[in-house]
């Protein structure tokens, strides 16, 4: 098994660029999430789906982000236009959900630089 | 609602010596506790996770954690602990899905 995989890892961009992170989860989990780390504000999570339906993007910053799952092994999340502001690592967890009580399994983040 | 508080944002200590990171959590209903570690430029990794039964449960690389109902405590103990243990570490509670974390704990092992 692969893990979740996250692509790009780094991520150099201009303030009003748009940005698209990508994410394919583990074969098999019914839950996707999306989180955001910075130093001063540590781990947040942004979105989370189940059987990739959003249930709950209330720490979504603002309406510049979106985050979609066409299907069950892919995931985006966009910012359009992006800002110096939301510079920071981005990653992906998957989780079984109930079959596996609920533990995450997370990549190995994007780096995402907004100059 | 759920929520995680880590009582020690850092805890330095010496190689070999024992160590204990301290999680306290409120839920209004039965949850699954977890701790994670986070090294350096990786993305979080479960090391051990409390469902039910023995209140005592044992991860990997040598962590052991301890779940009090009445103290609501999930406290995160390794017996003698080693320069590559340095990490940050994270407290979870979860509950149909969504989990919630604690702002971590950094522990730096010193030679």
């Amino acid at each position: 098994d692969a893990g979740v995989i996250q692509s790009p890892r780094h991520e150099v961009t201009e303030m009003g660029q748009e940005v698209t992170l990508r994410c394919k989860p583990i074969s098999g989990h019914d839950y996707l999430f999306w989180y955001r780390q910075t130093m001063m504000r540590g781990l947040e999570l942004l979105i989370y789906f189940n059987n990739n339906v959003p249930i709950d993007d209330s720490g979504m910053p603002e309406d510049r982000f979106s985050a979609k799952m066409p299907n069950a092994s892919f995931s985006t999340l966009k910012i359009q236009p992006s800002e110096p502001r939301d510079s920071a690592v981005y990653f992906c967890a998957s989780s079984p959900g109930l079959a596996g009580t609920y533990e995450q399994y997370f990549g190995p983040g994007t780096r995402l630089t907004v100059t | 609602a759920q929520s995680v508080t880590q009582l020690d944002s850092q805890v330095p200590v010496f190689e070999e010596a024992p160590v204990e990171l301290r999680c306290n959590y409120s839920s209004s209903v039965s949850v699954y506790l977890f701790w994670y570690v986070q090294y350096p430029n990786q993305g979080l990794q479960l090391l051990l996770k409390y469902l039910s039964g023995s209140t005592l449960v044992k991860g990997i690389n040598g962590f052991e954690a301890e779940f009090n109902k009445s103290q609501t405590s999930f406290h995160l103990r390794k017996p003698s602990v080693h320069i590559s243990d340095t990490a940050e570490y994270f407290c979870a509670v979860s509950n149909a899905g969504k989990s919630t974390f604690g702002d971590g704990t950094t522990l730096t092992v010193k030679p």
